[in-house]
Order: C-alpha cells, then structure tokens, then sequence
C-alpha cells in the first residue's frame, strides 16, 4: 500500500487568515492527484484534478499546486471564510490503475473562526 | 455539476441483519460505480469496484459473500451487508464517473453511517 500523508490533521484559523496545507505521496507510477473538499454530512466535492509536474490550479480563493518528482501537493486558501470549514482530502492515482482506486490521505480539517 | 445520492444516510441494526445501501446516479448514466469504506481516524479505503451489467471487482481483503453488490442499471448500484456483525460498523461511501465530466474526475454520494449492535 502506498501512502498518502496528509498534514496538518486539523487547523483552526480566523477569518480572513490565509491558509495552507499539504499532500505527500509516494512518487512512483504516479498519474493524477485529486483534491476534495468535504463537509459534514454532504458529498466530498472534487476541487481539483492534477496531474502534470509543476500544475497549478485555481478555483476563486483556493489554489492548488503539484511536484510528481518530491510527492507533494499543496492547497493553499487566501482570504479565508467560514464557509471554507470542511475537510480537505486530498487523493493519488496510480498509473494503470483503476480509475475508482484512489488512495486517500486522513484529510485535514479546517475550523474558520468569524 | 454531476450529483450522486445515496441512502439511507444512517442506519442501526442488530448483529446478523442485512442491509442494503443505494447509490444512485441522478443526471448521469453511470457504468462503473465504487463503494468505499471508513473506520474512525482512517483513510477511505476502496472496497469494490461495481460494473453495470456484471460482476463486481473487489479489492484484497474484502469478502465478496459479507458485502454484495448489484449494478443492475445505468443510476443504481446497491451494497448489501449481510448478516451485519459490529465488526463491520463503519462509514460506507459510493462513487461514480460520468463519462462527460472527465476521465479522473469522480462524483460521491453523502455516505451511510452503518452501526451493527
């Protein structure tokens, strides 16, 4: 089993803090790196699909960034709000592998404070 | 964007009861769906993987006979537990792809809370 490493494991900040948090996997037979934002009770939300060395992704006031060669990803959320609470998994796909078998880190939660 | 909803949410049963949960495509045509499991402070972990139309594909360690799945349509793939032990307690979770969206790209359902007294 590959490992993925997800840290802090909870963070609690105050509105209008930027934030980030990061992703480590194994880097071999890499394909694609996916990022969820899960609430309580509701479907984790897919925020992001990278899969190429150096991608940078974006979606409003949450960025992503990727290194296949190290094994990291991290998140980083600028201006955070309380509706950004939720936890962050973030997940790896291998290369060949079936397109359901993502390995899951533990996730971090995040509290934002008004 | 694509939704995936499943039930029931929650639910509680005695020791050697089954139970059958339901995911559903709602907009989508869905012919590979995935059940995942979580115990408390772990990962979600890939239990089986459910293709429309045939048998489905389970990952080591997990019993196809304990945990039956059908994909008898396009939107449905149900998981049975059967004769549910408190063993088997834990947070059941399904996937699936819409072939429009993106190859990689997966869709969850909300989960089901299974505790087995």
């Amino acid at each position: 089993i590959l490992n993925v490493e997800q840290s802090p494991q909870s963070l609690h900040v105050q509105e209008g803090d930027s934030t980030n948090f990061t992703c480590s996997f194994p880097s071999s037979n890499f394909y694609a790196l996916h990022w969820y934002r899960w609430e309580t009770a509701k479907s984790p939300e897919a925020l992001f699909v990278m899969t190429l060395n150096g991608d940078e992704k974006k979606k409003g006031r949450i960025s992503a960034t990727l290194n296949t060669k190290e094994g990291y990803s991290y998140l980083y959320i600028k201006g955070s709000q309380p509706e950004d609470s939720a936890t962050y998994l973030c997940a790896r796909m291998n290369y060949g592998g079936s397109q359901g078998n993502l390995i899951f880190g533990k996730g971090t939660k995040l509290s934002v404070k008004p | 964007g694509a939704v995936v909803s499943q039930h029931p949410s929650r639910v509680i049963c005695k020791s050697g009861t089954s139970v059958k949960i339901e995911c559903r495509s709602l907009d989508f045509q869905a012919t590979t769906m995935f059940w995942y499991r979580q115990f408390p402070k772990q990962s979600l972990m890939l239990m089986a993987t459910s293709n429309e139309g045939s048998k489905a594909t389970y990952e080591q360690g997990v019993e196809k006979d304990k945990f039956l799945i059908n994909h008898a349509s396009l939107t449905l793939s149900t998981l049975t537990v059967s004769s549910a032990l408190p063993v088997d307690s834990s947070f059941y979770i399904c996937s699936a792809r819409d072939p429009l969206a993106g190859v990689e790209k997966l869709f969850f359902g909300s989960g089901t809370q299974l505790s087995v007294l």
